[in-house]
């Protein structure tokens, strides 16, 4: 089955410690993305990733980091600098070209920090 | 001042109504409209697209646009309990590489049987 997973589905971290969240996709996409939902603000842009070795900050990229060494996978890292980390983050993926391009998103991390 | 402003809710409507989800928005340079569905606990899932103004059906979904009023639409006929979901409303500019999308709060619908 193709698809993107993202794991872990909950993560639990103290305050002041990185954290890095998974996503993986088989769908052969070449853009990834990286999105933030918080109650009642819907989706925000952290960074996304049209090619391996390429990204380029979102809307909210401060106090987090991104990779992209391989085409199948774009890991999120949450560094401590990151004032109000507690959130569900979403991951997803598209073909790269023009006009509309659905995104295809993973089920989540929802990542509670204290 | 959001980009894209989309009533919460929840909206809660009995079996079988026909429901008008909404959202404004104020960048004109937005060219494509989309509507996406978000059960409780996963990802979203593309629902519609529309590119531009005009209408767009698809079975029970008819997603509605007019850049006039800067203003977009969702109705659903028929609504089923399987319906109950939040609805976000996203939007691009984009025509090359990835899309940045600007996405609506969600509205939060639930279907009563």
């Amino acid at each position: 089955d193709g698809g993107i997973t993202q794991s872990p589905k909950y993560l639990f971290r103290k305050e002041g410690q990185n954290v890095t969240l998974s996503c993986e996709q088989n769908l052969n996409h070449d853009a990834m993305y990286w999105y933030r939902q918080d109650p009642g603000q819907g989706l925000r842009l952290i960074y996304y990733s049209q090619i391996v070795n390429d990204f380029q900050k979102g809307d909210i990229a401060e106090g987090y980091s991104v990779s992209r060494e391989k085409k199948e996978s774009f890991p999120l890292t949450v560094t401590s600098a990151q004032k109000n980390p507690t959130a569900f983050y979403l991951c997803a993926s598209s073909i790269r070209g023009t006009g509309v391009l659905e995104q295809y998103f993973g089920p989540g991390t929802r990542l509670t920090v204290t | 001042q959001k980009e894209v402003e989309q009533d919460p809710g929840p909206l809660s409507v009995p079996e079988g109504a026909i429901v008008s989800l909404n959202c404004t928005y104020s960048n004109s340079a937005f060219q494509y409209f989309m509507w996406y569905r978000q059960y409780s606990r996963k990802g979203p899932e593309l629902l519609m697209y529309t590119y531009s103004s005009g209408n767009k059906e698809d079975g029970r979904f008819t997603a509605q646009v007019d850049k006039s009023s800067k203003y977009i639409s969702l109705f659903i006929r028929d609504s089923q309990p399987s319906d109950s979901a939040t609805y976000l409303c996203a939007m691009s500019g984009e025509t090359q590489g990835a899309q940045k999308l600007v996405f609506g709060q969600g509205t939060r619908l639930t279907i009563n049987p």
